[in-house]
């Protein structure tokens, strides 16, 4: 089983950013996935959950404002980020699986400052 | 949103030692199917997060039978014995039986 973001960066506030999850190893359209986050220094928040079957949820805090989607022919999960706020700064991880979060990536660091 | 309130945030230890961490939520994590979703992990510095013990007392394929977890409900434990190096790090409760996915604010273990 293999996860790895791409696509952070340093972005201004307002701005937007896709973040990518490229998933191996493993069947990935049969597994629900999420977005998980860790602002510097700080600890982890739960972000958005998407089930195999594409239902979505989201944290209240990024509700209206991120989008989690999944290509399955792909392999690759991602995270539309809007509207984006310094707050949003973190590293961002993806993780497989429904309720156990078995396997995460090893991150990708979204920066948002002007 | 539930509620993870875990302790201590500091545990000094020593090699060879034994620690317990704490993870106390404010509403069951009994979900509808019967499961309580309730795991712990481990994040090595500069590391993502790994997967020790899930649904409260299932070690995760790897793991050392140094670590065990116990609990139910509202109530749940990490043990650790006979510590070693690579165990050092901060470790964290999450409960997946309600969304939003909850925390725990995170305990760190350190050498004395």
């Amino acid at each position: 089983v293999q996860l790895v973001e791409s696509g952070g960066g340093l972005v201004q506030p307002g701005k937007s950013l896709k973040l990518s999850c490229s998933a191996s190893g493993f069947t990935f359209s049969s597994y629900g996935m999420h977005w998980i986050r860790q602002a510097p220094g700080k600890g982890l928040d739960w972000v958005a959950y998407i089930s195999s079957s594409s239902g979505t949820v989201y944290a209240d805090a990024v509700k209206g404002r991120f989008t989690i989607s999944r290509d399955n022919a792909k392999n690759t999960l991602y995270l539309q980020l809007n509207s984006l706020k310094s707050e949003d700064t973190a590293i961002y991880y993806c993780a497989r699986r429904a309720h156990n979060l078995d396997y995460w990536g090893q991150g990708v660091m979204v920066t948002v400052s002007s | 949103d539930v509620l993870m309130t875990q302790t201590p945030v500091s545990l000094p230890v020593s090699l060879g030692g034994q620690v317990s961490i704490s993870c106390r939520s404010s509403q069951s994590l009994v979900h509808s199917d019967g499961n309580t979703y309730l795991h712990w992990y481990l994040q090595k510095p500069g590391q993502s997060p790994q997967l020790l013990i899930y649904r409260v007392s299932n070690r995760f394929s790897g793991v050392p039978d140094r670590f065990s977890g116990s609990g139910s409900g509202t109530d749940f434990t990490l043990k650790i014995s006979r510590v070693e190096p690579e165990d050092l790090g901060v470790y964290y409760c999450l409960q997946s039986t309600h969304f939003p996915y909850t925390f725990g604010a995170g305990t760190k273990l350190e050498l004395k």
